[in-house]
Order: C-alpha cells, then sequence, then structure tokens
C-alpha cells in the first residue's frame, strides 16, 4: 500500500529558508499535496504538485519533485513566526476515488 | 466561497457514550471525505462519499461508527458506544475535483 514518511520536526531562525521533505511510495500517476495545520484548526491548503512536473513555485513556496527517488520537498522561503504549525505531505492517485495517505506531519518552529 | 463547516468544535464524553458530528461540504462539491486525527498523527481516512454513496470506508470501524450523507450535501457521523481510543480530531473534507478542502474539525474528548 501506498506510505508516506515525513521527519517530525524542523527548527529555524526568522528570516531564513525552511526546508521540509517527504518520500512516499507510489509509483503510479499522483498529485502531491502540502497541507499546513495550525494548532486547533484544521488542514489548509498550501500547494500541490502533479507528478509530471519537477517545480511549482508559488510566491514564498517552492516545491521540488524528484520522480526517480519519490522525494518531495517544500522550501519557504524568508521564513516568518507566522509559518510555525505542522506541514503535512499527502499523496493521491489521480482520477478519484482512491485512498488518501497523509504523512505524519513536521513540526515547523520558527525562532524570531 | 464558504469553507466546509463542522460543528461541534469540540465535545466531552464518557465512554460508553454516544456521540454525532456534522459536516457541511462546500456548496457543489460532490466528494465528502471523514478523516480521524489522532494527536501526533497525521489523518486518517474514515470514510469517503461521492454524492450520497459511500466510495470507501474500508477503515470504518463498523462496529462503533457509522456515517451518512442524505440527499448527496451534510453528512454526519456518529461514534456509539465511544471507547477512549476515539478521542481524537475528526476532520470532515470535501472536493469537486482531486483538491480537498478542510473544515475546523471537531475535537472529541473520551473520558
Amino acid at each position: 500500500g501506498e506510505d508516506v514518511e515525513q521527519s517530525l520536526f524542523l527548527s529555524v531562525r526568522e528570516g531564513d529558508s525552511s526546508v521540509i521533505n517527504c518520500t512516499y511510495t507510489d509509483s503510479s500517476s499522483t498529485y502531491l499535496y502540502w497541507y499546513k495545520q495550525e494548532p486547533g484548526a484544521g488542514l489548509q491548503l498550501l500547494t500541490y504538485i502533479f507528478s509530471n512536473m519537477d517545480m511549482k513555485q508559488d510566491q514564498r513556496l517552492t516545491v521540488l519533485l524528484n520522480k526517480k527517488d519519490k522525494h518531495l520537498s517544500l522550501r519557504i522561503a524568508d521564513t516568518q513566526t507566522g509559518d510555525s504549525a505542522i506541514y503535512f505531505c499527502a499523496e493521491i492517485p489521480s482520477g478519484g476515488y482512491q485512498k488518501v495517505t497523509f504523512g505524519i506531519g513536521t513540526k515547523l518552529q520558527v525562532i524570531p | 466561497e464558504a469553507g466546509v463547516a463542522q460543528s461541534p468544535r469540540y465535545k466531552i464524553i464518557e465512554k460508553r457514550q454516544s456521540v454525532a458530528f456534522w459536516c457541511n461540504p462546500i456548496s457543489g462539491h460532490a466528494t465528502l471525505y471523514w478523516y480521524q486525527q489522532i494527536l501526533g498523527q497525521g489523518p486518517k481516512l474514515l470514510i469517503q462519499f461521492q454524492n450520497n454513496g459511500v466510495v470507501d470506508d474500508s477503515q470504518l470501524p463498523k462496529d462503533r461508527f457509522s456515517a451518512e450523507r442524505l440527499k448527496g450535501v451534510d453528512s454526519t457521523l456518529k461514534i456509539q458506544p465511544a471507547k477512549l481510543e476515539d478521542s481524537a480530531v475528526y476532520l470532515c473534507a470535501s472536493a469537486r475535483t482531486d483538491t480537498q478542502y478542510f473544515g475546523p474539525g471537531t475535537r472529541l474528548t473520551v473520558l
């Protein structure tokens, strides 16, 4: 079955770049998502990438996909204290009706 | 557009009691999901609806959990009877295509 793995914790200084990593196992065509969860809140969709793409940039966010290694990363430029949250990587096979698999989440701590 | 609405936001019950959660998806979203998120873990899919039909309920503990989506819009998730290990946040999400949008969740504490 599908599996998504993430590191548990990342600490960066305000203004630095953050890189959150994720590995996945599904080799079929898939969407890969990054969600942000702040304390006591639901999951907020940040960005997504389809598996035929290598990179996607959206303002301070850059998603890089290495299909060969099934490795996904989320880079946050100029990290702010408001970026402190848990970041979830999720794998969703294309075509709908397929089970979503979330990683365990990476807790990002931004130090002022 | 309005987001996914869930209620209640918090619920505290004793074990063996029953509880129900409600979800109102984004208008026009045919697919609705219920997830269980235990503290320190990622969300786990419990059940997926396409309109008012069940697409996937393979991880739903059917001896105590039930869900319905009447008329293909709102949905309710029920636990009867609750166990201590059911303490978690229950997230509802909806989707028009593949991208899921989440509600704020209901935090359940079972004492």
